[in-house]
C-alpha cells in the first residue's frame, strides 16, 4: 500500500523569504516521489521527482525537494520566494515494489506568497 | 501547455443531457487516465487505460463511462449527471514500463457545471 500526507493546508510566507511545503509518504517498498503545482484554472504541471541517486532533486522554477529516507518524507523547499509562486501543490508517490504504476496524490497544499 | 490537450475547456449541461469529454496525448505515451478535482477534495482517480487495458475505481457511479479508442485519444462520456458531479475534470498522460519515465502529463482541464 502506498499513502502521501501533506499536513498543511496552506502555507503563507512572504516575498523574498524561504519556503517549505511538507510532505510525507509511506510505502512498502522503495518510493517515487513527485511534486507537482497547480495555477489557478489550470491542469497539475510537473515540478520534479526522486527516483534513485542524490537526495536533493531540482527541478522548475528554482524549487528543490529533499529526500528522506529515515522520516520518510519529501519536502518542497525554494530559498527565496516569488509573489508568482502562489499556487497549489501536490506531493505523490509510487511504490516502485508494488507493482502499481499509479501514484497517488497528496491532498494539496495551498502556497500563498504575500508581496 | 504540456503536450496533452482537452476539450472543451468549459461545458455546462443539465442533468438530463449526455455530453463527452475528450483528451489528445501528443507525447507517444501508453497510458492514460481521468481524474475528478473536487473543490476542498483529494484528487480522484476515476479510469486508467494502460496498453488499452481499462482499469479503473469501483466507486465511480456509472453515469460515467470511458472509451479510449487509441493510445493518443480518451474520451469520458456523461449521462444524468447531477449536481455533485460539477468538478475540474483532468486527464493525464504517462509512459509506462521498464522505459517508462513515470511521470504523468496532465491536461489543462474540462470545468464541468451539472445544473
Amino acid at each position: 500500500a502506498q499513502s502521501v500526507a501533506q499536513p498543511e493546508d496552506q502555507v503563507n510566507v512572504a516575498e523574498g523569504n524561504p519556503l517549505t511545503v511538507k510532505c510525507t509518504y509511506s510505502v512498502s517498498g522503495n518510493p517515487y516521489l513527485f511534486w507537482y503545482v497547480q495555477y489557478p484554472n489550470r491542469g497539475l504541471q510537473f515540478l520534479l521527482k526522486y527516483i534513485t541517486g542524490d537526495n536533493l532533486v531540482k527541478g522548475s522554477y528554482g524549487f528543490e525537494a529533499e529526500f528522506n529516507k529515515s522520516q520518510t518524507s519529501f519536502h518542497l523547499k525554494k530559498p527565496s520566494a516569488l509573489v508568482s509562486d502562489s499556487a497549489l501543490y501536490f506531493c505523490a508517490v509510487r511504490d516502485i515494489s508494488g507493482g502499481s504504476y499509479i501514484p497517488t496524490f497528496g491532498r494539496g497544499t495551498s502556497l500563498i506568497v504575500h508581496p | 501547455e504540456t503536450g496533452v490537450t482537452q476539450t472543451p475547456r468549459h461545458l455546462v449541461m443539465g442533468m438530463t443531457n449526455k455530453k463527452s469529454l475528450k483528451c489528445e496525448q501528443h507525447l507517444g505515451h501508453n497510458a492514460m487516465y481521468w481524474y475528478k478535482q473536487s473543490a476542498k477534495k483529494p484528487l480522484e482517480l476515476m479510469f486508467v487505460y494502460s496498453l488499452e487495458e481499462r482499469v479503473e475505481n469501483n466507486s465511480v457511479p456509472s453515469r460515467f463511462s470511458p472509451e479510449c479508442p487509441n493510445s493518443s485519444h480518451l474520451f469520458l462520456h456523461l449521462h444524468t449527471l447531477q449536481p455533485e458531479d460539477s468538478a475540474l475534470y483532468l486527464c493525464a498522460s504517462s509512459q509506462e514500463g521498464t522505459s517508462g519515465t513515470d511521470t504523468q502529463y496532465f491536461g489543462p482541464g474540462t470545468r464541468l457545471t451539472v445544473l
